[in-house]
């Protein structure tokens, strides 16, 4: 069945520090990737998307995302944590264009000051 | 730009009684999704229009669910009866594309 996963419900990092949310799906096929944001209470904003162009993906935010087939991961990169940045994250697949995404549970980024 | 708009944001009902949600998508966007969310199942797409048609509604848990578009600028998502399992948030999110770019704030649904 696809999936995607989502390592670590909960991520914490200090102001400043490296930011990785780790996310894997699971395909026989080329797969569509998606990372979104989610505020408290809000909905859900799109960060990036990879959809078979450049393997590394810029988002809004300074957030990035790194395609890598052989290991069947799309993990989300942040160079330098803001306080800002503290919210939850999702992973997302679809595999075909037009097809429903398929959502990673969530990863909640706490940033410490 | 406003954003997508949901009404109610919040809404107790009872089990049995109909409820209705609404959506206003971004002027111009021509894809909109109804998306719940709950702690046990996560995001599950329940419904995809584009260009008012519905493309997608296997996500649809069952008849007492339904959607329309009836034009560019509104969705409603209704429910009836009610049941305290349909108790989430329920998003509607639009885009230019066949994926949810924006999403609303979600109407938080208690059914008792």
């Amino acid at each position: 069945a696809q999936s995607v996963t989502q390592l670590g419900s909960h991520v914490s990092v200090s102001e400043g520090a490296l930011v990785l949310l780790r996310c894997n799906y699971s395909s026989s096929v080329p797969p569509y990737l998606f990372w979104y944001v989610q505020y408290p209470n809000q909905g859900l904003q799109l960060l990036l998307k990879y959809t078979s162009a450049a393997t590394l993906v810029k988002g809004i935010n300074g957030f990035e995302a790194e395609f890598k087939k052989s290991e069947t991961s799309f993990h989300l990169t942040k160079p330098s944590a803001h306080m800002s940045d503290a919210a939850e994250y999702f992973c997302a697949v679809s595999y075909n264009q037009g097809g429903k995404l398929i959502f990673g549970q969530g990863t909640e980024l706490s940033v410490k000051p | 730009d406003a954003g997508v708009i949901q009404s109610p944001r919040h809404e107790v009902t009872e089990m049995g009684q109909e409820v209705t949600l609404r959506c206003k998508p971004i002027s111009g966007h021509n894809s909109l999704f109804w998306y719940r969310q709950t702690m046990m199942r996560g995001l599950e797409l329940l419904i995809y229009f584009n260009n008012n048609v519905p493309i997608d509604d296997s996500g649809m848990p069952e008849d007492r669910f339904s959607a329309k578009m009836p034009n560019a600028s509104f969705s409603t998502l209704k429910i009836q009866p009610s049941e305290p399992r349909d108790s989430a948030v329920y998003f509607c999110a639009s885009s230019f594309r066949d994926y949810p770019g924006y999403f609303g704030p979600g109407t938080r649904l208690t059914v008792t």
